[in-house]
């Protein structure tokens, strides 16, 4: 079965600060890996796919096979930052997204 | 370009009644999905459509769960005698097929079950 954790429902920082957003996910095979961002009153929006390598409003994933995680990275939070992350998976032989549970980022000022 | 879209925004129904919801997909995007999102969980798949076929629908609660998919276009997500557990808010998807597997969602409609 495959799974996705964001061990962190919550997040805090300060504007200027260094974020990373965890995500670990199982899936016995090469899965495609994908953020997805939920601002305030807007729909869910694709972020980030591992595959493509791109930085995309300052953030980076980089998938790590050996530690199945597909973390996010900012060197700079700005307080627009501040939403839901949710963090995806789909498996080399079907199509669903697999999502986490999601974290809540909030930018302070 | 438009988007993909979702109609309503909100649906409120009395528990026993049955309810469509509507998703328009990017023009020419082959496949399609649905998605819910209970209050304070993730999201989870609900079937999937590839043309106007669904060769995945096994995230469906129960069999009073149907859609349909016509035209390569409009699905339609059908709750017969709706109960207060489905209460969620519905994300459509959709995907331009093959190799590019990027998922484009809709802004969801609210169901609450009374």
């Amino acid at each position: 079965a495959q799974r996705v954790t964001q061990p962190e429902k919550l997040l805090s920082v300060f504007k200027g600060a260094p974020v990373e957003l965890k995500c670990n996910y199982s899936y016995s095979g090469s899965p495609e890996l994908f953020w997805y961002v939920q601002y305030s009153r807007q729909r869910l929006q694709l972020l980030l796919r591992h595959i493509s390598r791109e930085s995309i409003k300052g953030f980076t994933a980089d998938l790590n096979k050996g530690e199945t995680s597909f973390h996010l990275k900012k060197p700079f939070a700005q307080e627009e930052d501040s939403a839901m992350y949710y963090c995806a998976l789909i498996g080399t032989s079907g199509s669903r997204l697999t999502f986490g549970e999601g974290t809540q980022l909030t930018v302070n000022p | 370009g438009a988007g993909v879209s979702q109609s309503p925004s909100n649906k409120v129904t009395e528990k026993g009644k049955d309810v469509e919801l509507r998703c328009d997909p990017i023009s020419g995007h082959t496949a399609l999905y649905w998605y819910r999102q209970r209050l304070g969980q993730g999201l989870e798949f609900l079937i999937y459509f590839q043309g106007n076929s669904a060769p995945d629908k096994s995230g469906l609660p129960s069999d009073r769960f149907s859609a349909e998919r016509t035209g390569e276009s409009v699905s339609t997500l059908t709750i017969q005698r709706t109960q207060q557990e489905d209460s969620a808010v519905y994300l459509c998807a959709s995907s331009p097929g093959g190799s590019q597997r990027e998922q484009y969602f809709g802004p969801g409609t609210r169901l609450t079950v009374t």
